[in-house]
């Protein structure tokens, strides 16, 4: 099955610097790469994804890359706030419309 | 839309009780999972559906556990009899179907068995 891997597993940045998160995968078919944060006590929320068409995706302080040769992708978070910090999940397609999720990044942002 | 909904939100019982966890998907989603999160273990998928049909339930822990999805707009997470490794926050999440979409999340059950 997938297996999804991501490191590290906790994340402490000064407030508006750069943070990265990388994630493995193992299945080469998967085509699809979510990004979910998960706030204290809150449901997952997805914040970005990729698709295996394209290598980097943007949307205003999130980006995510993906290499697909080298099985891994990851989520940069620019200029940080401290209500960036949370739990960061990814997760890569596996079969028809399956997630498989890594264990999860806790990143935290020192004010 | 009011968005994937979950019930009970937090359920305390004791160890031998017989659980049942709701969902009731967005509408126009045809595929639903349920998770279980916990820190050791983080999210795993215990069984998802489409179009009301059981597809994968490979990660159902073991025979105490069971879902149904009677209609499109609910299902249900059944564990009989409860234990306290049970505990743990149990999502539903729903998709479309027809290829792989973005999960929306339920808030979750917090279950704690004692």
């Amino acid at each position: 099955g997938e297996n999804v891997e991501q490191h590290p597993s906790t994340l402490s940045v000064q407030e508006g610097d750069s943070a990265v998160i990388k994630c493995t995968y193992s299945d080469s078919a998967s085509n699809y790469f979510p990004w979910y944060k998960q706030e204290l006590g809150k449901r997952p929320q997805l914040i970005i994804d990729i698709r295996s068409n394209v290598g980097e995706k943007k949307d205003q302080r999130i980006a995510v890359t993906l290499n697909k040769t080298a099985k891994h992708f990851s989520l940069h978070i620019t200029e940080t706030q401290p209500e960036d910090s949370a739990v960061y999940f990814c997760a890569a397609s596996h079969g028809n419309n399956r997630l498989a999720f890594g264990k999860g990044n806790q990143v935290v942002v020192i004010p | 839309d009011a968005g994937v909904i979950q019930s009970p939100r937090h359920e305390v019982t004791e160890m031998g009780q017989e659980v049942t966890l709701r969902c009731k998907p967005i509408s126009g989603h045809n595929s639903l999972f349920w998770y279980r999160q916990t820190m050791m273990r983080g999210l795993e998928l215990l069984i998802y559906f489409n179009n009301n049909v059981p597809i994968d339930d490979s990660g159902m822990p073991e025979d105490r556990f069971s879902a149904k999805m009677p209609n499109a707009s609910f299902s249900t997470l059944k564990i009989q009899p409860s234990e306290p490794r049970d505990s743990a926050v149990y999502f539903c999440a729903s998709s479309q179907s027809g290829g792989v979409y973005e999960q929306y999340f339920g808030p979750g059950t917090r279950l704690t068995v004692t």
